[in-house]
């Protein structure tokens, strides 16, 4: 079946560095890829996304480019804030989906120390 | 716009009891979904609910249930709790089939 792999975390950076979430799948055909962030106490919120092969996906500095070869979407942001500190999640939508059905990765804590 | 309201926010039971969970979508919403998320499994699609019908169902026993109303509003039920069923409980409405998926902040149950 579909799966999302994503790097564990916890990720601890200093403000300004730079930031690599990977995250690879497993999925037949060419599903649609996504970027979740979860705040603390809150629900997901989409970050970015791309539906086809070389897309690049970009908000608010972070971007993420669906690699069709090394079937990846790795997330990055030049420089972090403090308050990019959240859970990542990498997730998935099979091309066979009849609704909206994700399937999630098991997701990065990002801590950025001032 | 109001966005995708939970309630309750917290719930706690004992182990063989039932509880609800409600979710109210952003007004227009057709489309409901709820996902279970636990330290241990991470994020797992419980089911989508699309116009009053069930378009897609996880990999989930059948003691979870849900249903949807005809203003959109969405239910589950788990019956006969077990302790593995503490967990954070999301919804996600969208337009349709396709579109942009906004979730709720969730209903956070423990089971005792």
């Amino acid at each position: 079946g579909d799966s999302v792999t994503q790097m564990e975390g916890p990720v601890t950076l200093s403000e300004e560095a730079f930031l690599t979430i990977n995250c690879t799948y497993t999925a037949t055909g060419y599903p649609s890829l996504f970027w979740y962030v979860q705040y603390p106490g809150e629900g997901l919120q989409l970050l970015l996304k791309a539906t086809k092969a070389d897309d690049k996906g970009s908000n608010k500095g972070f971007e993420a480019t669906y690699r069709k070869e090394t079937t990846s979407f790795h997330l990055e942001k030049g420089s972090v804030q403090v308050s990019d500190s959240a859970v990542y999640f990498c997730a998935l939508s099979a091309p066979n989906n009849a609704g909206n059905m994700l399937t999630f990765g098991g997701g990065t804590r990002l801590m950025v120390k001032p | 716009k109001a966005g995708v309201t939970q309630t309750p926010r917290y719930l706690i039971k004992t182990r063989g009891q039932q509880v609800t969970l409600s979710c109210s979508p952003i007004s227009g919403h057709r489309s409901v979904s709820w996902y279970q998320q636990t330290p241990g499994q991470g994020l797992q699609f419980l089911f989508e609910y699309f116009s009053e019908t069930q378009r897609n169902k996880g990999n989930f026993p059948g003691r979870f249930s849900g249903r949807q109303f005809s203003n959109s509003r969405s239910e589950m039920n788990v019956s006969t709790l077990e302790l593995g069923d503490s967990a954070l409980y999301l919804c996600a409405s969208s337009q349709g089939i396709g579109e942009k998926l906004f979730f709720g902040s969730g209903t956070q149950l423990s089971v005792l």
